[in-house]
C-alpha cells in the first residue's frame, strides 16, 4: 500500500520568502511522485512530477522538488514566494497505475 | 486542445436520491479516473476506466458506480445518497497506455446532499 504525509496543513510565508512544503511518502515499489496545486473552486493543476532519472525536478511557476529515496521525501520549494502562489498544494504518489494517492494537502498563505 | 469538462458544476440533492455526473476527457485520452474530495477525508480515488472497462477501483461502497462510453466520456452514479456524499467530485483523463501518463483534472462537480 502507498501513503503520503504532508507535514503542516497550513504554511504561511512572506512575499519574497522561501517556500518549503514537506512531503514524505511510503511505497513498496519505485514510486512516481507529483505535486498538484488547487486554487479555490478549481480542479488540480500539475506543478511537477518525478518518474525516473534526475532527482531534482523543475516545474511550472518557479517550483522545484527533490526526490530523496533515502529519506522517502519529495519536498516542494520555491525561492521567492509571490502573492499568486496562495493556494492548496497536494503531494501524490502512484505505483504506475492510473491511480493517485494524495496527501491531506497544505494550504499556503502569502503575507504582503 | 479543450480540457477536461465536467457537468454539471453544481448539484443539490436530498438524501435517498441518486445522481449522475458526467466527464468528457481530453480528445485522444482513453483513461478517465474519478476522485472524491472532502474536507475530512481529502482526495480519494474512486475508480478508473480505460476503453470502457473498469481497470482500477478504490474503497468505496457499491452505491458508487461508473461507466465509460466508446467515445471515452464517462459517467459516475451515486445511488441512495447520504449526507456524507457531499463533496467535490473530480475526474481526470490521461492517455492511460504507459506505466504512468500525466492525469489532467477537470474543474469538478460540487455535490451537496441535504
Amino acid at each position: 500500500a502507498q501513503s503520503v504525509t504532508q507535514l503542516g496543513s497550513h504554511v504561511s510565508v512572506s512575499e519574497g520568502a522561501l517556500v518549503l512544503l514537506r512531503c514524505n511518502y511510503s511505497s513498496s515499489v519505485p514510486p512516481y511522485l507529483f505535486w498538484y496545486v488547487q486554487y479555490p473552486n478549481q480542479g488540480l493543476q500539475l506543478l511537477l512530477k518525478y518518474t525516473t532519472g534526475a532527482t531534482l525536478v523543475k516545474g511550472i511557476n518557479g517550483f522545484e522538488a527533490e526526490f530523496k529515496k533515502s529519506e522517502t521525501s519529495f519536498h516542494l520549494t520555491k525561492p521567492s514566494a509571490h502573492m499568486s502562489d496562495a493556494a492548496e498544494y497536494f503531494c501524490a504518489v502512484s505505483s504506475g497505475a492510473q491511480k493517485l494517492v494524495f496527501g491531506q494537502g497544505t494550504r499556503l498563505t502569502i503575507n504582503p | 486542445k479543450a480540457g477536461v469538462t465536467q457537468t454539471p458544476r453544481y448539484l443539490i440533492k436530498t438524501r435517498g436520491q441518486q445522481v449522475t455526473l458526467s466527464c468528457s476527457p481530453i480528445s485522444g485520452h482513453r483513461s478517465v479516473s474519478w476522485y472524491q474530495q472532502t474536507p475530512g477525508q481529502g482526495l480519494q480515488f474512486l475508480f478508473e476506466y480505460f476503453s470502457e472497462t473498469q481497470r482500477n477501483k478504490g474503497n468505496f461502497p457499491g452505491r458508487f458506480s461508473g461507466r465509460q462510453f466508446s467515445n471515452s466520456r464517462s459517467e459516475m452514479n451515486v445511488s441512495t445518497l447520504e449526507l456524507g456524499d457531499s463533496a467535490l467530485y473530480l475526474c481526470a483523463s490521461s492517455l492511460g497506455q504507459a506505466n504512468y501518463n500525466e492525469q489532467f483534472f477537470g474543474p469538478g462537480t460540487r455535490l451537496t446532499v441535504l
